[in-house]
């Protein structure tokens, strides 16, 4: 079973449009983060949940909206996609706050 | 607040030699330190950590790190390189204060030949 898992894998859509990246975890964890990487390779934190309630949100635009209905799982909604928000996503979870993190596998977005 | 370096784009390395991949931290109370390995359109993958305790750390697949408080530095190491760990490597950071991000360094291509 895969520890961390994202839908989708892939996912080209055009400007404007409202997307949604699932991520669920079943490793038992009570933390769980949304990261982005440019094309640069560049990994930027975007927000991170523990057991449900937003405890890091960066400064990304408010198009960028996270829902947690319970701690394993954390989706990650986008509206009006630019094409700036091409990029890989990756879901992570950790065992608490301060632990390692286990990364799915990324959710490529590419914005046309 | 919290930063990590790594000072090299790229490291080469021939196959059966030692590897050393760098990375310097800053961070205002006691750090907690990753290294983590992402191969192509991979996820990133866990090798080792460093919290508190002996400053060598032993992970995954043969790889290590030395944590040095003076010189804020927690360099990855390998005594003998294989083909098969070229990849990117991440160096993370994070605060051992509750609730701070874990940051990642630029990462680092280690391109070991045979």
């Amino acid at each position: 079973d895969t520890a961390v898992s994202q839908t989708p894998k892939y996912l080209v859509t055009q400007m404007g449009n409202d997307k949604s990246i699932k991520c669920e975890q079943n490793l038992g964890h009570d933390t769980m983060y949304w990261y982005k990487q440019d094309s640069k390779k560049f990994l930027k934190i975007m927000f991170s949940y523990n057991n449900k309630e937003l405890i890091i949100n960066e400064t990304v635009p408010n198009r960028f909206s996270p829902k947690s209905p319970d701690k394993a799982h954390l989706n990650l909604h986008i509206n009006s996609l630019e094409l700036g928000d091409s990029a890989v996503y990756f879901c992570a979870s950790s065992q608490e706050k301060r632990g390692e993190l286990f990364f799915g596998e990324g959710s490529r977005l590419t914005v046309l | 607040a919290q930063s990590v370096a790594q000072p090299e784009d790229q490291v080469n390395v021939a196959e059966g030699n030692p590897l050393t991949v760098k990375c310097t931290y800053s961070v205002s109370g006691n750090p907690y330190l990753f290294w983590y390995v992402q191969y192509p359109n991979r996820g990133l993958q866990f090798l080792l950590k460093y919290i508190t305790g002996d400053n060598l750390v032993k992970g995954s697949y043969g790889f290590e790190a030395e944590f040095n408080k003076s010189q804020t530095s927690f360099h990855l190491k390998k005594p003998s390189a294989l083909v098969s760990d070229s990849a990117l490597y991440f160096c993370a950071v994070r605060d051992g204060q509750a609730g701070t991000a874990l940051i990642f360094g630029k990462g680092t291509t280690l391109s070991v030949s045979s």
